[in-house]
């Protein structure tokens, strides 16, 4: 069974703190994706990577950033974090293996409170 | 400009009956489409998936049926059991991209409540 954790599944933190959301995956898995799911918006792509060291911009990438040192690790990084960044923020991996490329697994998520 | 889209914010059904929940799409380019479904305070999971060279797949309970020239694709759940309630995402790809891995376009989720 495929396998994504995420470190905290509940953070609160203050306008202007520096947030680290880590997501690990146990399945060898080239591609990482970092998502944030609002009410009525589903889920909104901020940044993905295929490979270690390698990131690319999703969706709505303002005022995020991400790193991977390591293919299992993932880690999603709010600058300073801000009110509008409250959110729930989902991992997930897949791989690039034809013909699962297209299916995502998804870590239990992390409800972000900024106040 | 939402591409994949579900208008239907939330559908209850009675237990036993089927469930049919619909997503459209605006991007010709997506030639793979998946079903998600996600319980509170937990991640989605995949339900099931159809490639653009079919119009039907079946699995179990759940079938998604894909109508190319409309532009449309629905999920069928049948019969339905008060387990299923849950948010289901519909979800396109456009094919194969950078390093073969494929970004998701996701819809904005449909709440299925299945009552007994």
């Amino acid at each position: 069974d495929v396998k994504v954790t995420q470190s905290s599944r509940y953070l609160v933190k203050r306008t202007g703190e520096k947030v680290f959301l880590e997501c690990v995956q146990d399945m060898d898995h080239e591609n990482m994706f970092w998502y944030r799911q609002d009410p009525g918006l589903g889920l909104r792509l901020i940044y993905f990577s295929y490979d270690v060291k390698m990131k690319e911009k999703g969706d709505i990438p303002e005022g995020y950033s991400v790193s991977r040192e390591k293919k299992e690790r993932f880690s999603l990084i709010l600058e300073s974090a801000s009110t509008n960044q409250t959110s729930m923020y989902l991992c997930a991996s897949s791989s690039q293996v034809s013909p699962y490329q297209e299916t995502q697994y998804f870590g239990p998520g992390t409800r972000l409170l900024v106040l | 400009d939402q591409q994949v889209k579900q208008n239907s914010p939330s559908l209850s059904v009675q237990e036993g009956r089927i469930s049919i929940l619909n997503c459209d799409y605006t991007n010709s380019m997506f030639d793979y489409f998946l079903w998600y479904k996600k319980y509170p305070a937990e991640g989605p999971t995949f339900l099931i998936s159809i490639s653009s060279i079919k119009d039907k797949n079946e699995d179990g309970r759940f079938t998604v049926f894909l109508n190319k020239s409309a532009k449309h694709l629905s999920l069928h759940i049948v019969p339905s059991q008060p387990g299923d309630s849950a948010v289901y995402f519909c979800a396109a790809s456009a094919g194969g991209i950078t390093g073969g891995g494929n970004k998701l376009t996701f819809g904005t989720g449909t709440q299925l409540k299945v009552e007994l």
